[in-house]
């Protein structure tokens, strides 16, 4: 059974329309973050939910908005895509801040 | 606030070699330790960790210790072979960030058969 699971894997879209990328974990965990990677392989934190409430929110632009609609899941909704959005996604979780992150396979998404 | 930096790579090394791959770390109070790595087309998983001061974690055939007087956490591994080909991440938790962990910035290692 996968442990932290995302759809889609890619995700191929023109600018300035609307996606979503889901996520869901079977670990028991009440921590779920969202990562952006770059090409160049930079990690950086986005979101982070704790028992469905948001505890982190970087700077990250408002066309970014997740929902956890319970502890097992943390979707990300992306409005008005812009060209600088490509990257590729990952979501995580954990026991708790202090503890090892789980993450999923990361969802590719290309914005044209 | 907390910080990690590592080496930057990429690293290109046979198989065989002696690997190194430095990481110091910035933090108040005493955050944990890890190394995560990615391989191509993967997302980031635990390699080791360590919890306290003099700690050594070690994962396959990997080695890292915690070592608070330097703030480092260097990964070590004797004889690399090309499957460790990957991408390595330098990571605490703790202190002052204790609700998420702070990644360094990744190096990239290449094993030559």
């Amino acid at each position: 059974d996968t442990a932290v699971s995302q759809t889609p894997k890619y995700l191929v879209t023109q600018m300035g329309n609307d996606k979503s990328i889901k996520c869901e974990q079977n670990l028991g965990h009440d921590t779920m973050y969202w990562y952006k990677q770059d090409s160049k392989k930079f990690l950086k934190i986005m979101f982070s939910y704790n028992n469905k409430e948001l505890i982190i929110n970087e700077t990250v632009p408002n066309r970014f908005s997740p929902k956890s609609p319970d502890k097992a899941h943390l979707n990300l909704h992306i409005n008005s895509l812009e060209l600088g959005d490509s990257a590729v996604y990952f979501c995580a979780s954990s026991s708790g801040g202090r503890e090892e992150q789980f993450f999923g396979p990361g969802t590719r998404l290309t914005v044209l | 606030g907390n910080s990690v930096t590592q080496m930057e790579g990429p690293v290109t090394l046979s198989e065989e070699a002696f690997l190194t791959i430095n990481c110091t770390y910035t933090a108040t109070g005493y955050p944990s330790l890890f190394w995560y790595v990615q391989y191509p087309g993967e997302g980031l998983q635990l390699l080791l960790k360590a919890t306290k001061a003099d700690d050594k974690g070690s994962n396959k055939g990997f080695e890292a210790t915690y070592r608070k007087e330097t703030t480092s956490f260097h990964l070590e591994k004797g004889s690399v072979q090309v499957s460790d080909s990957a991408v390595y991440f330098c990571a605490l938790s703790g202190g002052s960030s204790a609700s998420k962990i702070i990644f360094g910035s990744g190096t990239r290692l290449s094993i030559r058969p």
